[in-house]
């Protein structure tokens, strides 16, 4: 059963660390988003690459988030230092162009707390 | 640019009673619209979607929605609510109708069903 995986799925952390997020996207798709959900701002989409190039980053804080795709299986999503307005959950989602990739699928999300 | 609004940011119903959940687009083309719902500490999952053709879409548990073009809407309803349904709703929009498109969520409803 194909699916997004992310890890960790909680992570308590205090003010000024390093955080990773990890995404393994569904085998074949190309496409791998980052999108942060918070009771003020809802679902908001961060960035997005496609054939692990950077296709949207515009709704990432530059100075301390940066989103990389090292290889097809692995997407990141750091933040450095950390605050305790990034306290959200982060989902990663994946999507294709083949004909029966017609939905994004999205991971269980990671529930960052930053203390 | 695209956007949801989403009418109702809770609604309640009874079990067994109409569901009716209400989302309306702005899209500068013509727009792609999905509806995922969220369970707790889950991530999302396509409830229905809306390419082209017609203009009522049905979806899985009972779901289904209608495309009104004159409206700029797509209201999520259900005939008959089940305690199973109680959850958050989102509406979306995109440009494309495949999965490796970005989406443009609505703020969500969430429904409670009343036993």
């Amino acid at each position: 059963d194909a699916r997004v995986t992310q890890t960790p799925r909680d992570k308590v952390t205090e003010m000024g660390q390093e955080v990773t997020m990890r995404c393994q996207p569904i085998l074949g798709h190309n496409t791998v988003f980052w999108y942060r959900q918070t009771m003020m701002q809802g679902l908001e989409l961060l960035a997005y690459f496609r054939n692990r190039a950077p296709l949207d980053d515009s709704g990432m804080p530059k100075d301390r988030f940066s989103a990389e795709m090292p290889d097809a299986t692995l997407a990141t999503l750091k933040i450095q230092p950390s605050e305790p307005r990034d306290s959200a959950v982060y989902f990663c989602a994946s999507g294709g162009t083949g004909v029966r990739d017609t939905e994004a699928f999205f991971g269980q999300g990671t529930r960052l707390t930053v203390v | 640019a695209q956007s949801v609004t989403q009418l109702g940011s809770h609604v309640s119903v009874s079990e067994g009673a109409l569901v009716l959940l209400r989302c309306n687009y702005s899209s500068s083309v013509p727009p792609y619209l999905f509806w995922y719902v969220q369970y707790p500490n889950q991530g999302l999952q396509l409830l229905l979607k809306y390419t082209t053709g017609a203009t009522l879409v049905k979806g899985i548990n009972g779901f289904e929605a209608e495309f009104k073009k004159s409206e700029t809407s797509f209201h999520l309803t259900k005939p008959s609510a089940h305690m199973s349904d109680a959850a958050e709703y989102f509406c979306a929009v995109s440009e494309s109708n495949f999965g490796n498109e970005k989406l443009t969520f609505g703020t969500g409803t969430r429904l409670t069903i009343i036993p």
